[in-house]
């Protein structure tokens, strides 16, 4: 298996919404991360866990909330979300501290704050 | 800190062209170097990667040299077709952090 899994594809949720995104790996790969995504734009890094703990926050806000259950696994909670939060969310995952592996992203979900 | 340059698009092209992106960096150390694929409403994909100075990445006819002496990883392809028409991306990770650091960014359209 040399994907990255992310659920759901799209998202639309009101402010006062709690709801969670989901990222599955099976490659063994213990680094894993989260980038948010606007049009026409680089991604930005927002978390990146290694071996299950979270190593770099990039001072995102409060209202998002990531969870690493186990190495397979990476979500991210969101709740209170403004409407300018709405991009493309994507997960990434890499060989831990290896500067030679580039990362395996998922196809991101889309996500709509109204 | 570490930083990735590539030039403005979009960038259009007619079929069987030849494509070139350049790209050019600042990091500290050796860095390994890469080049992301996005096709419309999809997330990025590998498209190639060189670790050390004077590597040739190659996949599905794009073409990139690590060039430590010009700082530079421009992307290549002879013929570019209709389906190569994405947002390309340039991107280096260095030392042993888990950071990917990325470019802007090209759009290319190829056009009949």
């Amino acid at each position: 298996d040399t994907e990255v899994t992310q659920t759901p594809k799209h998202l639309v949720m009101g402010m006062t919404n709690k709801k969670s995104l989901k990222c599955e790996q099976h490659m063994g790969h213990r680094a894993m991360y989260w980038y948010k995504q606007k049009a026409k734009k680089p991604p930005e890094l927002m978390f990146v866990y290694s071996y299950e703990k979270l190593s770099i926050n990039e001072s995102v806000p409060s209202r998002f909330s990531p969870e690493c259950p186990n190495s397979s696994l990476l979500n991210l909670h969101l709740h209170a979300l403004q409407p300018e939060d709405s991009a493309l969310y994507l997960c990434a995952s890499s060989q831990n501290h290896d500067r030679g592996e580039g990362y395996t992203f998922g196809s991101g979900t889309r996500l709509t704050v109204v | 800190g570490d930083s990735v340059t590539q030039m403005e698009g979009p960038v259009t092209l007619s079929e069987e062209a030849f494509l070139t992106i350049n790209c050019t960096y600042t990091a500290t150390g050796y860095p390994s170097l890469f080049w992301y694929v996005q096709y419309p409403g999809e997330g990025l994909q590998l498209l190639l990667k060189a670790t050390k100075a004077d590597d040739k990445g190659s996949n599905k006819g794009f073409e990139a040299t690590y060039r430590k002496e010009t700082t530079s990883f421009h992307l290549e392809k002879g013929s570019v077709q209709v389906s190569d028409s994405a947002v390309y991306f340039c991107a280096l990770r260095s030392g042993g952090g888990n950071k990917l650091t990325f470019g802007t960014g090209t759009q290319l359209k190829v056009e009949l």
